[in-house]
């Protein structure tokens, strides 16, 4: 079965510095998708990034990168400049695939991160 | 413009009633899914529509029944609420197959429902 763990509960972060965030996965698939979402105290779920099994090229959106390892199975979060209102719970996903082209999401537990002025 | 809505944002209810969450998504998205939360943050999904097909249903109760009218809109009724029911319920859509370009089947969600039940 699909796997995703997300082994830090809780970051920290001081503002404008860089913060990693792990995940690391287990399929035994050969398509996959690998995605970051961001939940703020307001409770919304807010896509950030998505990597690809195939993509070469690690995935970037503005500040938010994504280091993609496939032979370590590990896509981690890289929040470049952290601000103030990156304080949030950030979730790793998996897109397990069914036949017809459908597929759902595996969540892991989430991180908390606290940006700290 | 609202993406995926869903109403009503907060649900206050007694043990034992009957409840409805409705969602709807203006993306021309084909796949919509229920997914909830427990209180310990962890999401995980419940139901997932295309075209107004049940795809998929993740052993959930069956006092919980999805509905979709048509392929914008999902609802969830759940019946004889139970305490272990109090979540918060969140919809979401994507594309069944994305355009060439599009950034993949991404899901995107609606605000959730918190659901607390008494």
């Amino acid at each position: 079965a699909q796997k995703i763990t997300q082994t830090q509960p809780g970051m920290f972060v001081q503002e404008k510095e860089a913060v990693t965030l792990d995940c690391t996965y287990d399929t035994s698939d050969q398509s996959y998708g690998l995605f970051w979402y961001k939940q703020p105290s307001s409770g919304e779920m807010i896509f950030l990034i998505y990597q690809g099994s195939y993509d070469e090229q690690n995935a970037t959106e503005g500040r938010y990168s994504l280091n993609f390892q496939k032979a370590r199975k590990s896509a981690n979060l890289v929040i470049s400049a952290s601000q103030l209102g990156d304080s949030a719970m950030y979730f790793c996903a998996m897109r397990e695939n069914f036949s017809g082209g459908y597929n759902k999401l595996i969540f892991g537990a989430g991180t908390r991160l606290a940006v700290h002025p | 413009d609202t993406a995926v809505s869903q109403t009503p944002k907060y649900l206050v209810t007694q043990m034992g009633n009957d409840k409805s969450i409705k969602c709807e998504q203006n993306l021309g998205h084909d796949t919509m899914y229920w997914y909830k939360q427990d209180s310990k943050k962890f999401l995980k999904i419940m139901f997932s529509y295309n075209n107004k097909e049940l795809i998929i249903n993740e052993t959930v109760p069956n006092r919980f029944s999805p509905k979709s009218p048509d392929k914008a809109h999902l609802n969830l009724h759940i019946n004889s609420l139970e305490l272990g029911d109090s979540a918060v319920y969140f919809c979401a859509s994507s594309p069944q197959f994305p355009e060439a370009g599009a950034l993949s089947d991404t899901q995107y969600f609606g605000p959730g429902t918190r659901l607390t039940v008494l």
